[in-house]
């Protein structure tokens, strides 16, 4: 079946302007998250939404970011007033619903760059 | 908060086994995942504990001491295609303290030498 999917894959933006990121989690997983990954590190956790419920933010990093998610399907991660420091690799998972959280599906990223 | 602590590289010969280590400190623990991350590619799955004791799939094999907030991957058999980015992942309650959403270690990277 289809996995995650996220576009685009790649976004080049000029400082200061808003981009929106798109992802599509597998059909029927109830469970979706953000992170962000830049060169050489390790996930940093960003959002989390499990179906209906009033999603964990805790790991936006500023005000700028926010995301939304409809219909309990796909989601949308939007950076308002892009830095040069939020360029990173930006994915999308989704897990069959909170209890197999531990098995997360991800999809291909978006690599964001701001020049 | 959430640390783990990963090495940062691990280099084998094909064919050999390696061991790759993760010990965490969390405020809230519900098991410990591994995912396996090839350079460009997306993180894929591998293993999961949530319990102490070993847990194997095929080539790979996971353990974790919860008393010992401590788990380890070990690769069998290495092969070239094992060449890749590693990462443990904690599966903690999060900020609501329900969540159980992951927080993942810094990564090691595996080289397989020929």
């Amino acid at each position: 079946g289809a996995g995650v999917s996220q576009s685009p894959s790649n976004k080049v933006t000029e400082k200061g302007k808003d981009v929106e990121l798109r992802c599509d989690p597998i059909s029927g997983h109830t469970a979706l998250y953000w992170y962000r990954q830049s060169l050489g590190q390790g996930l940093e956790f960003l959002i989390y939404f499990q179906g209906n419920s009033a999603p964990d933010k805790s790991g936006l990093p500023s005000d700028r970011f926010s995301a939304e998610r409809t219909g309990g399907s796909v989601s949308t991660l939007t950076i308002q007033r892009t830095q040069q420091e939020d360029s990173a690799v930006y994915l999308c998972a989704s897990s069959l619903d909170r209890g197999s959280s531990y098995e997360q599906y991800f999809g291909p990223g978006t690599r964001l760059t701001v020049t | 908060g959430q640390s783990l602590e990963q090495p940062s590289e691990v280099t084998a010969v094909e064919g050999a086994i390696v061991q790759i280590n993760c010990t965490y400190q969390t405020s809230g623990f519900y098991g410990l995942s591994w995912y396996q991350q090839h350079d460009g590619g997306a993180p894929t799955f591998l293993s999961y504990n949530g319990l102490d004791g070993l847990e194997e799939t095929g080539r790979f094999s996971s353990f974790l001491s919860r008393s010992d907030s401590y788990g380890y991957l070990l690769l069998q058999e290495l092969q070239m295609k094992d060449s890749a980015s590693y990462f443990c992942a904690v599966r903690d309650p999060g900020s609501s303290g329900s969540a159980r959403q992951l927080t993942f270690g810094s990564g090691t990277q595996l080289t397989v030498l020929p």
